[in-house]
């Protein structure tokens, strides 16, 4: 399986600014998406991070708020902006190989903690 | 969208003994259906998946059964050890892939010495 590299791993914010978090991946991958997970929650999916064009984002997560990047086939950001409290959860990176039908695996994760 | 009910939330099974989680979905078009496995403080682990077009599927101690008529699969975990002791998230794939996967809220899984 695919080498995902999250950093930071971990961070302890102040409210109100913005943490950029890096997933890298080891080789090409077809998709790539952002997840969340809530202290002792399930994992909810923020958005798609699309190669080239803007992120498809689920219900619920808005471009301003969680602006992605994906500038090509290995790498993408997540950005946390203007943070809140309730935005303490630990993000997780995940990838689906190519010639894969489905499996993802997922990144370390980056833990967030907004004072 | 897709949703996933998982239950129980919380099992506690004697060390040696058979553990069964299980899970519904609602989207008749999902395909994909895997298990991860996540540990304190770790990322989530693929277990075991199954697709669509078979009914079972086993793996040393770890089997999981699909029925597409009635929309529920479910993880069966056999002769469970201390290291089994984990939270247990199930998931379903719909919309070819292109939706990433839509979990269940997990079972935490403790298995008693």
């Amino acid at each position: 399986s695919a080498v995902i590299s999250q950093k930071p791993s971990r961070d302890i914010c102040q409210r109100g600014t913005s943490l950029t978090i890096q997933c890298q991946v080891d080789s090409q991958v077809t998709m790539m998406f952002w997840y969340r997970q809530q202290p002792g929650q399930s994992l909810t999916l923020i958005a798609t991070a699309n190669q080239g064009s803007e992120a498809t984002y689920e219900s619920g997560f808005v471009i301003d708020k969680f602006p992605i990047s994906r500038p090509n086939l290995t790498f993408s950001t997540l950005t946390v902006s203007n943070m809140s409290p309730e935005d303490s959860s630990i993000y997780l990176c995940s990838v689906a190989q190519q010639g894969s039908t489905g499996e993802l695996f997922f990144g370390e994760g980056s833990r967030l903690t907004v004072l | 969208g897709e949703n996933v009910e998982q239950h129980p939330s919380t099992l506690s099974v004697q060390e040696g003994d058979s553990a069964v989680i299980k899970c519904t979905y609602s989207d008749s078009a999902s395909n994909y259906f895997p298990w991860y496995k996540q540990e304190l403080g770790k990322r989530p682990q693929l277990i075991i998946d199954i697709r669509s077009n078979v009914g079972e599927k086993k793996d040393q101690r770890i089997a999981v059964t699909l029925n597409k008529t009635a929309k529920h699969f479910s993880l069966h975990i056999t002769e469970t050890q201390p290291e089994d002791s984990a939270v247990y998230f199930c998931a379903a794939l719909s919309g070819g892939g292109a939706d990433g996967l839509t979990f269940g809220k997990g079972t935490h899984l403790i298995i008693q010495p």
